[in-house]
């Protein structure tokens, strides 16, 4: 059974500092990693996609993949009280379906 | 352009009823998904469809489950003798194509009584 792993939270940044995400997963062929970030009573929102090995960055944001260790995670430089939210980690395999299979998600608490 | 819209955008209905749920993907989008997420958890995935057809339906918990997208476009989400355990919020997803990122409706809350 494919597995995807995030730490609960809450996780508690001051504004302005880097908030680090992390995720793993237990399918080693997996191919496509995404993050969503959820806010309360909101949907998920796609904030980053990532495929291969290394760093992918976009604006504040920052993805991490290595796939020899299973894990990615999420880097957001300086942090707002804005990204406050839930962030969501997913995984998807194409040749075992070709649905996202979700962490928990991470709590992150942003204080001014 | 619109994203993924779903309807209604709560439902209150009683143990044993019928509920039909709606999503309407992006325009061009081929792939739809249905996911259902319970409070403080991720989305579980339910079923997928590539054009009209079901291509994997394994995440559907039961035979009261069931899903059409007869045009390949518009998708409803049907549910049969509902029960308590069945309260969550229902998620659609499109993507352009299958393998291809996925947006999310603003979802259903479904609330069974």
């Amino acid at each position: 059974q494919k597995e995807v792993e995030q730490n609960s939270g809450p996780l508690s940044v001051p504004e302005g500092a880097i908030a680090s995400l992390n995720c793993t997963y237990s399918d080693r062929v997996s191919q496509s990693f995404f993050w969503y970030r959820q806010y309360s009573g909101k949907s998920p929102e796609l904030i980053m996609s990532i495929y291969s090995n290394g760093d992918k960055e976009d604006g504040r944001f920052t993805a991490q993949l290595n796939k020899a260790s299973q894990y990615v995670s999420l880097l957001i430089r300086d942090s707002q009280p804005s990204d406050s939210a839930t962030y969501l980690c997913a995984v998807l395999t194409y040749n075992a379906g070709n649905m996202l299979t979700f962490g928990g998600g991470t709590r992150l608490m942003v204080k001014p | 352009g619109a994203g993924v819209s779903q309807t209604p955008s709560n439902k209150v209905t009683e143990k044993g009823k019928y509920v039909e749920l709606r999503c309407d993907p992006i325009s061009g989008h081929t792939a739809l998904y249905w996911y259902r997420q319970s409070l403080g958890q991720g989305p579980e995935f339910l079923i997928y469809f590539q054009g009209t057809g079901a291509a994997d339906d394994s995440g559907l918990p039961n035979d009261r489950f069931f899903a059409v997208r007869p045009e390949g476009s518009v998708s409803t989400l049907k549910i049969q003798r509902t029960e308590r355990g069945d309260s969550a919020v229902y998620l659609c997803a499109s993507s352009l194509n299958i393998q291809e990122t996925q947006y999310f409706g603003p979802g259903t809350r479904l609330l069974v009584l």
